[in-house]
Order: C-alpha cells, then sequence, then structure tokens
C-alpha cells in the first residue's frame, strides 16, 4: 500500500539557517513526488515536484528537494530560513488516480 | 487568473442538519477532490471524481455525498450521519498526472 511518513511533527529553526524536512514514501512503482507548503487557514500551495530525470529539484521560494530511489526518501531543503517560511510542510506522492499525503511537518521560525 | 473557490470559507452546521460546501474551478481540469484535514492527521480523502457524472468514494466518505454535473463544479454535502464534522475542508483539482491545485479551504462548526 502506498503511503507517506513525514517523521518530524514540529521544527524549529532560526532565520538564517538551514532547513531539511524529511519525507520517506511506499510505493512499488516509480513515485511522482511533490511538497506543499500551507500557511494557517489557507489552502495548499505548490512548492516543487518530480517525476523523473535529475533527482534534484527546484521549487519556489528557494526550496529544493532530492529524491534518493536507494532510501525511498524526497527530503526538502533550504540553505537559509526567512521568517515568511514559518507554516506547515506536506509531503504527498501520486499513485494512480489518487494523492497520499504525509501528516504534515510544522516550521516554526525564530529571529 | 485561473484557480479553485470555496465557499463559504466558515460554515456553522445545527445538530441533524445538512450543509452543502461549495467548490468551482476555471482551470478545466478534469479530476476533483475532496480533503478533511485535522490537526495532526494530515489530509485525508473524502470523495474523487475523474469525470463528470462519476465519483469514489476515498478513505473517509460514511456521512458525506458529492455531485458532478458539470465538470468545473463538485459540491460536497455533510449529512447529519456524521457524527464529528468539525474540520477544514480542503477542494482540489488535477489535470492528467500534474499536481493537485487547491482551493482555500472551508472550516465547518457545529453549533
Amino acid at each position: 500500500a502506498q503511503s507517506v511518513t513525514q517523521p518530524d511533527i514540529h521544527i524549529t529553526v532560526s532565520e538564517g539557517a538551514s532547513l531539511e524536512l524529511r519525507c520517506n514514501y511506499s510505493y512499488g512503482a516509480t513515485p511522482y513526488l511533490f511538497w506543499y507548503v500551507q500557511s494557517p487557514g489557507q489552502g495548499l500551495q505548490l512548492l516543487l515536484k518530480y517525476f523523473s530525470g535529475d533527482t534534484l529539484v527546484q521549487g519556489i521560494k528557494g526550496f529544493e528537494a532530492e529524491f534518493k530511489r536507494s532510501q525511498s526518501s524526497f527530503n526538502l531543503r533550504k540553505p537559509s530560513v526567512h521568517w515568511s517560511d514559518a507554516a506547515e510542510y506536506f509531503c504527498a506522492v501520486g499513485a494512480g488516480n489518487q494523492f497520499y499525503f504525509g501528516t504534515g511537518t510544522s516550521l516554526t521560525v525564530i529571529p | 487568473d485561473g484557480g479553485i473557490t470555496q465557499s463559504p470559507k466558515y460554515l456553522f452546521r445545527k445538530e441533524g442538519q445538512n450543509v452543502t460546501l461549495s467548490c468551482e474551478q476555471n482551470l478545466n481540469h478534469d479530476a476533483m477532490y475532496w480533503y478533511r484535514q485535522d490537526p495532526g492527521q494530515g489530509l485525508r480523502l473524502i470523495y474523487y471524481s475523474q469525470i463528470v457524472n462519476d465519483f469514489q468514494k476515498g478513505d473517509i466518505a460514511e456521512g458525506y455525498s458529492v455531485s458532478r454535473e458539470k465538470k468545473e463544479s463538485f459540491p460536497l454535502t455533510v449529512t447529519s450521519a456524521q457524527k464529528n464534522p468539525t474540520a477544514f475542508y480542503l477542494c482540489a483539482s488535477r489535470e492528467g498526472n500534474q499536481p493537485q491545485h487547491f482551493g482555500d479551504g472551508t472550516r465547518l462548526s457545529i453549533l
């Protein structure tokens, strides 16, 4: 069965520090992978996607993610976090007609 | 600009009452989805529709109903059979294997 695991429920980083959010997935075929961001009371906004090809993908707002098939991971990174990055982050895998979402990682940014 | 419009933003339900959440998209997407979001549980799929006049149950369809009479519209009815309806509801649409696009959500509460 398809599943997505985000092991970190909550992460706190200092502004200007680097960030890595972890995502592991379970899927039998080559997955379509996505990262979304959600601000309080809002919908989800797509940060980046991986379909095939280069395993390092660039997204909006300075985010990037690396697909590692051997580790079934798709971790999200940002070299320098801004206060406006505080939000909830969701990893998702597209499998056929459906999407499967992780439970999310809440990011707090301290000055 | 193309997008997804959910209304109302806030909705209150009385005991024994059915309420309907609206979702309209002008992206010309074939597929539409309804998710329920509860704190710490990520997004759970309620119903989805791949084409007009066809829809499938998701993981938590009990107590909900949908219709898809028009390509651009996918309303969700929360029936009185749903005993714990308080949640944030998100509608999404998608074309092919592309990422899902989300509306800004409707927050449903019980009076």
